[in-house]
């Protein structure tokens, strides 16, 4: 157990869904990350937020919609998916985003989507 | 950018076997150096890190790796691997004001 805990584990939708992702971390951490881990590619980072504000947001498609209302919380809205937005979305936390080396960021289980 | 590039995909070791998994990195300054593992179903956690000082450092579970600063390269190593290694194994780095960048991940079969 990391202290960083996403919901769903599993989820399947269809194209026209609108469904939500969530991530929990109990570490006291300020800042939070999405990434994306498709097969035999690395693991793509999404987006980051600091202390609640989004520092960057790496071209994703629109049809992915972030929200972090606290430092606790973050969030991934998901609509009008497409296949190949199936994968394996994970959540992260560190203490902060600096250079500093010795932030290190700890991972959620992550959700497995499946877009029909 | 910096990129880490994670030689084999797939490697399948019998228990007790050597492992040494590769992984090298583009960035000529300054960098911290991680591996992560990802056991079946679980998530990512950190294995060994590499800030400074000695090359050698050592991890969690009998894992070491050394960081060749000529090579631009961080190898992980274990002695004598056991089936509960299976698993996917992620080198990264994370080096000026660049976030952290994964390599693509080596997937470890260990067959008892």
């Amino acid at each position: 157990e990391t202290g960083v805990t996403q919901t769903p584990r599993h989820l399947v939708m269809g194209m026209t869904n609108k469904k939500s992702l969530k991530c929990e971390q109990h570490l006291g951490h300020n800042a939070m990350y999405w990434y994306k881990q498709s097969a035999k590619k690395p693991l793509e980072l999404m987006f980051v937020y600091n202390f609640k504000e989004q520092t960057e947001n790496n071209s994703v498609p629109s049809r992915f919609s972030p929200e972090c209302p606290n430092s606790s919380h973050l969030f991934l809205h998901l609509h009008t998916l497409q296949p190949e937005d199936s994968a394996l979305y994970l959540c992260a936390s560190s203490p902060w985003t600096s250079g500093d080396p010795k932030n290190i960021q700890y991972f959620g289980a992550g959700t497995r989507l499946s877009v029909l | 950018a910096q990129s880490v590039s994670q030689h084999n995909h797939h490697v399948i070791l019998s228990e007790a076997a050597s492992l040494e998994l590769g992984c090298n990195y583009s960035y000529g300054g300054t960098v911290n150096l991680f591996w992560y593992v990802q056991y079946p179903g679980q998530h990512l956690q950190l294995l060994l890190k590499y800030f400074s000082g000695d090359p050698l450092v050592k991890g969690i579970k009998g894992f070491e790796a050394e960081f060749i600063k000529s090579k631009f390269s961080f190898n992980l190593r274990k002695p004598s691997v056991q089936w509960s290694d299976t698993a996917e194994y992620f080198c990264a780095v994370k080096a000026g004001s660049y976030q952290l960048t994964f390599g693509k991940g080596t997937k470890l079969s260990v067959i008892p």
